[in-house]
């Protein structure tokens, strides 16, 4: 089946740094992934739809400057907590689409737990 | 707006038991409905999908158009159901999803 990976599983970085979480499509291509923030115990929020070759969409509420995002290849977006501060601290979550005809079959990383000291 | 509403942050049952995991859902478009798991330290996957009508590891689940819900159900819970489960929706640009709180399912022996 199709796999999606994550790098780092997490990471741990101190305010006012930036870290780049990776999302690699392993053994297909993704036109579109989507980036999500999950806090403990609550549910996974939509923060972005990332596109190969064009700008990133972003939710309503999610800082464009501060959740930089690239979609530089069909099989990898990166996701840059810029300027990072301790409530950035989060569970981070990308997936991407495996498009097959008109199904879209969406397939979810392992997810990347960021800590700000 | 589109919006997935699960009521039940916590749903225990005994094992043998029927068990119904609720979602609700509001959407302007047709929306596509989802089920998706996560077992304790593992990643989100796929359950299963309204358009499959289709029953994975015993669980059913039909949309429900009038009532906009989309429960999840199965009329005998095993222990190695319990985990987070999530209703998604999927519409819009670019088919993005949009999840509930999730319902965490315990089933006790």
């Amino acid at each position: 089946g199709a796999v999606v990976s994550q790098h780092p599983s997490w990471v741990i970085c101190k305010s006012g740094t930036s870290v780049k979480i990776e999302c690699r499509s392993l053994d297909f291509q993704a036109t579109t992934m989507f980036w999500y923030r999950q806090f403990p115990k609550q549910s996974l929020m939509l923060m972005a739809t990332s596109n190969e070759g064009s700008k990133a969409t972003y939710e309503q509420g999610v800082e464009k400057d501060k959740f930089l995002i690239n979609h530089a290849s069909l099989t990898l977006s990166t996701l840059t907590v810029t300027s990072a501060h301790p409530e950035d601290s989060s569970f981070y979550i990308c997936s991407a689409t495996l498009t097959s005809g008109r199904l879209h079959e969406q397939y979810f990383g392992p997810g990347t737990r960021l800590t700000v000291t | 707006a589109q919006r997935v509403t699960q009521p039940e942050k916590l749903l225990s049952v005994f094992k043998g038991a029927p068990v119904e995991l609720k979602c609700n859902y509001s959407y302007s478009g047709s929306p596509e409905l989802f089920w998706y798991v996560q077992y304790s330290r593992q990643r989100l996957q796929l359950l299963l999908r309204h358009i499959s009508r289709e029953s994975i590891k015993g669980f059913t689940a039909d949309l429900n158009k009038g009532e906009t819900s989309f429960h999840l159900k199965k009329p005998f819970a095993q222990e190695e159901d319990s985990a987070m489960y999530y209703c998604a929706l999927r519409g819009g640009n670019f088919n993005k999803f949009y999840f509930g709180s999730g319902t965490k399912l315990n089933v006790k022996p």
